[in-house]
């Protein structure tokens, strides 16, 4: 089956900080989407993002959907940015269910 | 803002006693999925439904967990009888889709602990 990889699997980083995670993917996929967890543990949609670049304020991902990878680039980042940041990726089959990667938890110190 | 409601937040049980987690998703969205979260790792998918059909329970261990969505709206989840291994997060979410846009929206979880 397909594999989703995230790097780096930690990260620790003062506030104002830049900071770039990466997603790779091992096949062709339908669409690809970021996911923040906060320390409460509530997942919360970032970008739905199958390929080319968004942005939303501080946030912004780039899919480059023929070389399999994606990064998510968080710009002076606060102490709410900690948490743990997981891509998930769809096949486009019928059931629509998610694959996800193991995550990247980022610290932010203040 | 519409969102996914959860509850309990929070439940803690003895090993061998029946648990019970709620879940209203968005109205609207028929399909719903429960996940199960172990510390550390990302969510694992137990089961999916459409409607108040079950399309893939899997990833279910049926010996011991049964869902259902018996009017396609609200869902239960039940572990019985609980085991240690069972301490994890518990989240459902259902579809949303519109134009392009093919995504999951989470409730905020029910955090399981198994003494």
């Amino acid at each position: 089956g397909i594999q989703v990889e995230q790097s780096p699997p930690d990260l620790i980083l003062q506030e104002g900080a830049n900071s770039t995670l990466r997603c790779n993917f091992s096949d062709s996929v339908n669409n690809l989407q970021w996911f923040h967890q906060n320390p409460w543990g509530q997942l919360i949609n970032l970008f739905y993002i199958p390929s080319g670049t968004k942005q939303n304020g501080r946030l912004s991902a780039t899919t480059v959907a023929t070389e399999r990878y994606s990064l998510l680039y968080i710009s002076s980042s606060q102490t709410t940015d900690s948490g743990v940041y997981f891509c998930a990726v769809d096949l486009g089959d019928s059931n629509y269910q998610l694959i996800w990667g193991a995550g990247t938890k980022l610290i932010i110190k203040p | 803002e519409a969102e996914v409601a959860q509850s309990p937040r929070y439940k803690i049980t003895e090993k061998s006693q029946a648990v019970a987690f709620w879940c209203d998703p968005i109205s609207g969205h028929a399909t719903l999925y429960w996940y199960r979260q172990i510390l550390g790792q990302g969510p694992e998918l137990l089961v999916q439904f459409q409607d108040e059909s079950v399309v893939d329970d899997s990833q279910l261990p049926k010996d011991r967990f049964s869902a259902e969505r018996l009017k396609g709206v609200d869902s239960t989840l039940k572990i019985q009888p609980a085991e240690l291994g069972d301490s994890a997060m518990y989240l459902c979410a259902s579809r949303f889709r519109q134009g392009r846009t093919d995504t999951q929206y989470f409730g905020p979880g029910t955090r399981l602990t198994v003494l």
